[in-house]
């Protein structure tokens, strides 16, 4: 069965900090890896996809299949970075159905 | 913002009255979910749709129902609701003609189950 887990509930950094999540998954195919963002007051939206390779806002996220993990990462923190991160994981064929992790709620301080 | 409002965002109601909450798209989709969302589980599954009155159980499907009987419509059901029924319940959307698509997600439904 499909799993995403996400082993920090919190997360508080400074601002100008790097900032890892972590993600690690288990699924016996291919699935496809993202990360979700929902900011205070806002709707979930999606922050990136490991097929597109883009860095959004900074952020980055590589995909290593020998580890099974897909930690977000990025260089230098910003307040307004902070909101819910999830880590969500789409099997193939599957009717598009999203596994998500319990999520990691990152704190940027200034 | 893709075209997905629910309704009621928020509501409070009893242990055993039957509930239900409506998501509307505009984005003419073939695939709709219904999620809930708690601390420390994150989101979960409870049923999906993909098309027109074909529905599927997702992972935490007891006490749910689901109808969708137009494309724009998918509705969620809470026949006797209870208070493990608590929660911000979302709806999404995606598009399988895109491939394995982007999830849009509407804005969340608050309910509180005394």
């Amino acid at each position: 069965a499909q799993r995403v887990t996400q082993p920090e509930k919190l997360l508080s950094v400074f601002k100008g900090a790097p900032v890892e999540l972590k993600c690690n998954y288990s699924y016996s195919g291919s699935p496809e890896l993202f990360w979700y963002v929902q900011y205070s007051r806002q709707r979930l939206q999606l922050l990136l996809r490991h097929i597109s390779r883009e860095s959004i806002k900074g952020f980055t996220a590589d995909l290593n299949k020998g580890e099974t993990s897909f930690h977000l990462k990025k260089p230098f923190a910003q307040e307004e970075d902070s909101a819910m991160y999830y880590c969500a994981l789409s099997a193939p064929y599957n009717f598009n159905k999203f596994y998500f992790g319990s999520g990691t709620k990152l704190n940027v301080k200034p | 913002d893709a075209g997905i409002t629910q309704s009621p965002r928020h509501k409070v109601t009893e242990t055993g009255t039957p509930v239900t909450l409506r998501c509307h798209q505009t984005e003419n989709h073939r695939y709709m979910y219904w999620y809930r969302q708690d601390p420390g589980h994150g989101l979960r599954l409870i049923h999906y749709s993909y098309g027109v009155k074909d529905t599927d159980k997702g992972e935490v499907s007891d006490g749910y129902s689901v109808s969708r009987s137009k494309t724009e419509d998918f509705l969620l059901t809470l026949e006797s609701a209870t208070s493990s029924q608590t929660s911000v319940y979302f709806c999404a959307i995606s598009d399988p003609g895109e491939g394995t698509g982007e999830l849009f997600f509407g804005e969340g439904s608050r309910l509180t189950v005394l």
